[in-house]
């Protein structure tokens, strides 16, 4: 059964601390993304990677960190410089980067941080 | 950067009646795609277009692509309380990474 899976669904956190979210796909896909989505402001990327041991900052990237050390894993740590962290994030999937192929989305992390 | 508006924000139908969503980029697109969230779920991708003027159909949605790749819509017909949602377009620009719109989210009143 193929797919995308992020954890936990649901994670609470006090403020001042690093918090990592899982991503895992066994879709043999290439490329991975990371999404913060809030309310009214749609899916804004924070980072993405096109293959192993690399990653690029998308639009939003600060206070948060990623690595890329095996091809089904994608980790996002949402660090305590990150001033407003509370959010919806969604890990995301696609066969290859380069070229613009759909994209699968995980079911999604719901980060409360107070 | 590149940015891309999507209209309107929030949609409040009566269950039958039609449904448009309107998307906007201030550059040309090499594609766009559409995908639909359903409350409480993730996106799921709908459909990607990739040529000028490009029209395609799923039962009663109708995807377009404006002439100049700059804009895009999506037409729901007779709507249904399952159309219920947030709809995304997304576009490229040429850069591999997908900009998201805000969403419109509909509501279908039984």
């Amino acid at each position: 059964d193929g797919g995308i899976t992020q954890s936990p669904k649901y994670l609470f956190r006090k403020e001042g601390q690093n918090v990592t979210l899982s991503c895992e796909q066994n879709l043999n896909h290439d490329a991975m993304y990371w999404y913060r989505q809030d309310p009214g402001q749609g899916l804004r990327l924070i980072y993405y990677s096109q293959i192993v041991n690399d990653f690029q900052k998308g639009d939003i990237a600060e206070g948060y960190s990623v690595s890329r050390e095996k091809k089904e894993s994608f980790p996002l740590t949402v660090t305590s410089a990150q001033k407003n962290p509370t959010a919806f994030y969604l890990c995301a999937s696609s066969m290859r980067a380069g070229q613009t192929y759909e994209q699968y989305f995980g079911p999604g992390t719901r980060l409360t941080v107070t | 950067g590149q940015q891309v508006m999507q209209i309107p924000q929030y949609q409040h139908v009566q269950e039958g009646e039609d449904f448009t969503t309107y998307c906007n980029s201030s550059t040309t697109l090499s594609n766009i795609q559409w995908y639909k969230q359903r409350p409480g779920g993730h996106p799921v991708f709908l459909i990607q277009l990739v040529k000028s003027g490009e029209v395609k159909k799923q039962k009663r949605l109708t995807f377009q692509f404006g002439e100049a790749k700059k804009n895009s819509s999506l037409h729901i017909t007779a709507t249904q309380t399952t159309d219920v949602g947030t709809y995304f377009c997304a576009g490229d620009g040429n850069t591999g990474k997908l900009i998201f719109g805000q969403g419109t989210t509909l509501q279908v009143k039984p």
